[in-house]
């Protein structure tokens, strides 16, 4: 079974540009989640998707994040402009089902993303 | 702030030896998930524990929840090198709460 795929793997800017990342989960997996891992820290959930509806993004950055998952598979984060404290690893996950219960989040390989 | 502290922040020992790590809170956790992540890779979840008091073993790895469900520990016997990797612990808050709050996270490196 194919995992998360995650594309860049690697992305260098400069402050005030923009960057997007790509996210493909695992088949059939409906809920979709976009973390921030800083350096030294854990990962910080973003945005959450259930399907293409958003369920949780209490904790993104709306003046210069965005998020969508159009067709309820694959899903783009896109961060306009950038500044140097974006700089982090940015992790896709997704998970059979949603809200309770304790299903499993599979992982991405993450977009290591350096903002100079 | 972080809702997780882990402690230590970093642990290097020769292969062989064992090794301890925990996760605290002064919340109350409905489940509690250890992940390990490994360099340039995505965190790989290990195990959750959901019961107060839990403990689980998987092979040399050791995972006991606390009674209250506030903390939790992971102990490795017999380290090998193949166990380096960044501890992480997740905490969720609620039996609906599908939110994960995921603590800073041990570096542990095994010596061969």
């Amino acid at each position: 079974e194919a995992g998360v795929a995650q594309s860049p793997r690697y992305k260098i800017i400069e402050k005030r540009q923009s960057v997007a990342f790509w996210c493909n989960p695992i088949s059939g997996h409906a809920t979709l989640y976009w973390y921030q891992q800083i350096l030294g820290q854990g990962p910080k959930l973003l945005i959450q998707f259930q399907n293409n509806g958003v369920v949780d993004d209490s904790q993104l950055p709306k003046d210069r994040f965005s998020a969508e998952r159009l067709k309820g598979v694959d899903s783009t984060l896109k961060i306009q402009p950038a500044k140097l404290e974006d700089s982090a690893v940015y992790l896709c996950a997704s998970s059979f089902r949603g809200a309770g219960g304790h299903n499993e989040q599979f992982f991405g390989p993450g977009t290591r993303l350096t903002v100079l | 702030t972080q809702l997780l502290e882990q402690s230590p922040q970093f642990l290097s020992i020769q292969e062989g030896e064992n090794l301890t790590v925990y996760c605290n809170s002064s919340s109350v956790f409905s489940s509690l998930q250890w992940y390990r992540q490994e360099p340039g890779e995505g965190p790989v979840l290990l195990v959750t524990v959901v019961t107060g008091g839990e403990v689980k073993k998987l092979k040399r790895l050791t995972f006991q929840f606390g009674d209250a469900r506030k903390d939790s520990s992971l102990h490795i016997t017999a380290a090998q090198p193949g166990d380096t990797g960044l501890y992480l612990c997740a905490g969720k808050i609620g039996s609906n709460d599908y939110k994960l709050s995921f603590g800073a996270g041990t570096t542990v490196t095994v010596r061969a």
